[in-house]
């Protein structure tokens, strides 16, 4: 059974727009959330991360924000750039565990 | 350099063949992972170390695949009589380690893609 969900395969969105990715989970234990990106090729880049105390995280274009009732959350790039195309994977931990718990992936195009 | 390396990038065997991949990891991180990455799928977790002793392999899917650690650095996954279920793409990664994980992003390498033929 999926603990980490990423409903949506894909999304596109034009340059200049706000692009929302989605993820839920099952787990009530997680206490992180983290989001990477990954281009073709390359292993995953870690992008930001959300602690489970926390309902909001930002950093520069990329905003995660979550809402444990619920156990959802989601990351807002805004303004969407070409070079975020890529692939982004939600995940979470527990802190007394070290594996990340991987969604299955949202490919995000931005259209010039 | 500075990242996680993996070797090699790519490998083609026949079923029935055993596969060593490599990983090293970032200098001074005590945590290591392999991950797996299926064709559609997200990224599945098989084995983390901490040091040398690797205190949960439940990820592991069967007992023909095996990973060691040693000196606190690099690390090997074997797979023994490779099936055609075991083409992926296996990831490395590797973080600061210590009591608690949950502010030590994980470091990822760019894999090592493997085709079992």
């Amino acid at each position: 059974d999926q603990q980490v969900k990423q409903n949506s395969p894909s999304l596109s969105v034009q340059e200049g727009r706000i692009s929302i990715l989605n993820c839920d989970y099952t787990n009530s234990m997680f206490d992180y959330f983290l989001w990477y990106k990954k281009y073709p090729a390359e292993g995953p880049t870690f992008l930001i991360s959300i602690s489970s105390i926390k309902d909001k995280n930002e950093d520069g274009r990329f905003t995660v924000f979550l809402n444990k009732s619920a156990k959802h959350l989601s990351l807002h790039i805004v303004p969407s750039q070409p070079g975020d195309s890529a692939v982004y994977f939600c995940a979470a931990l527990r802190g007394s565990q070290g594996n990340l718990i991987f969604g299955k992936g949202t490919k995000l195009s931005v259209k010039p | 350099g500075a990242g996680v390396s993996q070797s090699p990038s790519n490998k083609v065997t026949e079923k029935g063949k055993d596969v060593e991949l490599r990983c090293d990891p970032i200098s001074g991180h005590t945590a290591l992972y392999w991950y797996r990455q299926s064709l559609g799928q997200g990224l599945e977790f098989l084995i983390y170390f901490q040091g040398n002793s690797a205190p949960d392999k439940s990820g592991l899917p069967s007992d023909r695949f095996s990973a060691e650690r040693t000196g606190g650095s690099v690390s090997t996954l074997t797979i023994q009589r490779t099936q055609q279920e075991d083409s992926a793409v296996y990831l490395c990664a590797s973080s600061l380690g210590g009591r608690t994980f949950s502010n030590q992003p994980q470091h990822f390498g760019d894999g090592t893609r493997l085709s079992i033929l």
